[in-house]
């Protein structure tokens, strides 16, 4: 079947330009997550959304990072006023069940803030 | 605090040989612990999991990891590389001190070369 998807594969921004990046999880995978891919700091969680629940948002860097997941479904990560610092490859992957369950990676946002 | 360290940013091994790469943790608790594998401008991809169920862990690729509760190791194994196993893998825990098992604490990555 098919796998999580995000769009687009690559952004080039100006600096201080807000971005949309887009994640399409694997359909009925009820748990979705956002991570953050950079030379500097690794693999970074950023955002976690589980069903109904108020989202674990505890991974973002700042205020000027925010997500939201519609109806169950597609999440849009949304940067504001980027920085090139915010440079990075964006990850986005779902979960079907528990924990004990595995994380379905997509093939990333690349992100380029000049 | 939990986290988890991959002994070794790059390893280099002939096609044919061993391959073992390292991922030591630091918890109180028993993790779960992952490996993930991630090929040239592609996502990762799970290669196996412990979750507290049997200590020898079987993945895909022939890849296996043991995880050994006195050594606060996980490390990842394979008898024989091919030339398609080299790419960057990743180590990750998830458990009650980094803010519950839903988030994944990954290692700094290690990037496997085989050459003929």
């Amino acid at each position: 079947g098919a796998g999580v998807s995000q769009s687009p594969s690559n952004k080039v921004t100006e600096k201080g330009k807000d971005v949309e990046l887009r994640c399409d999880p694997i359909s009925g995978h009820t748990a979705l997550y956002w991570y953050r891919q950079s030379l500097g700091q690794g693999l970074e969680f950023l955002i976690y959304f589980q069903g109904n629940s108020a989202p674990d948002k505890s991974g973002l860097p700042s205020d000027r990072f925010s997500a939201e997941r519609t109806g169950g479904s597609v999440s849009t990560l949304t940067i504001q006023r980027t920085q090139q610092e915010d440079s990075a490859v964006y990850l986005c992957a779902s979960r079907l069940g528990g924990v004990q369950e595995t994380q379905y990676f997509g093939p990333g946002t690349r992100l380029l803030v000049l | 605090a939990q986290s988890v360290t991959q002994l070794g940013s790059h390893v280099s091994v002939s096609e044919g040989a061993l391959v073992l790469l390292r991922c030591n943790y630091s918890s109180s608790v028993p993790p779960y612990l992952f490996w993930y594998v991630q090929y040239p401008n592609q996502g990762l991809q799970l290669l196996l999991k412990y979750t507290s169920a049997a200590t020898l862990v079987k993945g895909i690729n022939g890849f296996e990891a043991e995880f050994k509760k006195s050594e606060t190791s996980f490390h990842l194994t394979k008898p024989s590389a091919h030339m398609s196993d080299a790419a960057e893998y990743f180590c990750a825990v998830s458990g009650p001190f980094s803010g519950g098992y839903n988030k994944l604490i990954f290692g700094a990555g290690t990037r496997l070369a085989v050459h003929p």
